[in-house]
């Protein structure tokens, strides 16, 4: 069973670029988080999908920030324009249902020079 | 609002030595406690949890954490490190229906001396 899968594995783009993460769930899992870790910090969640709906988008720090889940199968998070602030490390997570086992991603390395 | 605390940032221990890292939480109730390692290039894999019942709770790779309630603590415990434990651990914090909105702890950094 293949795992979440994120790409890019790295992305290092300018100040007011644009940049689009992708998760891929595990199959079956209606349930996909999204967190980020600033370097030397903690992982903070961003938002919480289930299906194709946004459950809980209350970590989303700005609306330079946009989540989308179409179809309730692999989910984008774009960042734009992108700031300094918005380096770090963004991890996606799925489950089955909202209690059960959470699964990570090896997370996006996000570097806004 | 919750929040947890861990207090090492890094911790080095020679293969073979027990290991104890530290985890405190602040939280209004009974709270879910979960310990997560990320090693290098990996994502997050789920140690060990603990909902209710039972205060130490045994998880994978010969881990185990003990709830105190009165210290609010959630320690993590190894009898003896294996150089393949060396990976960054993090403490987490959820509460009743919030299913997988974690709080995340800072992470200790555990570094494996043969």
């Amino acid at each position: 069973e293949a795992g979440v899968t994120q790409f890019p594995s790295h992305s290092v783009i300018e100040k007011g670029q644009t940049v689009t993460l992708r998760c891929d769930p595990i199959s079956g899992h209606d349930n996909l988080y999204w967190y980020r870790r600033v370097m030397g910090k903690e992982i903070k969640f961003l938002l919480h999908f289930v299906k194709e709906s946004k459950q809980d988008e209350s970590g989303m720090p700005n609306n330079r920030f946009l989540a989308e889940r179409t179809g309730g199968t692999y989910s984008t998070l774009k960042v734009q324009p992108a700031e300094l602030e918005d380096s770090g490390v963004y991890f996606c997570a799925s489950s089955r249902a909202t209690n059960e086992k959470l699964f990570f991603g090896s997370g996006t390395q996000l570097s806004v020079l | 609002a919750q929040s947890v605390t861990q207090p090492d940032i890094h911790i080095t221990v020679s293969e073979g030595a027990s290991l104890e890292l530290r985890c405190n939480y602040s939280y209004g109730a009974t709270p879910y406690l979960f310990w997560y390692v990320q090693s290098p290039g990996q994502g997050l894999q789920l140690l060990l949890k603990y909902f209710s019942g039972d205060t130490l709770v045994q998880g994978i790779k010969g881990f185990e954490a003990e709830f105190k309630r009165s210290q609010s603590s959630f320690n993590l415990r190894k009898p003896s490190v294996h150089w393949s434990d060396a990976a960054e651990y993090f403490c987490a914090v959820g509460f009743t229906g919030g299913g997988n909105k974690l709080t995340f702890g800072t992470g200790t950094q555990l570094k494996v001396e043969l």
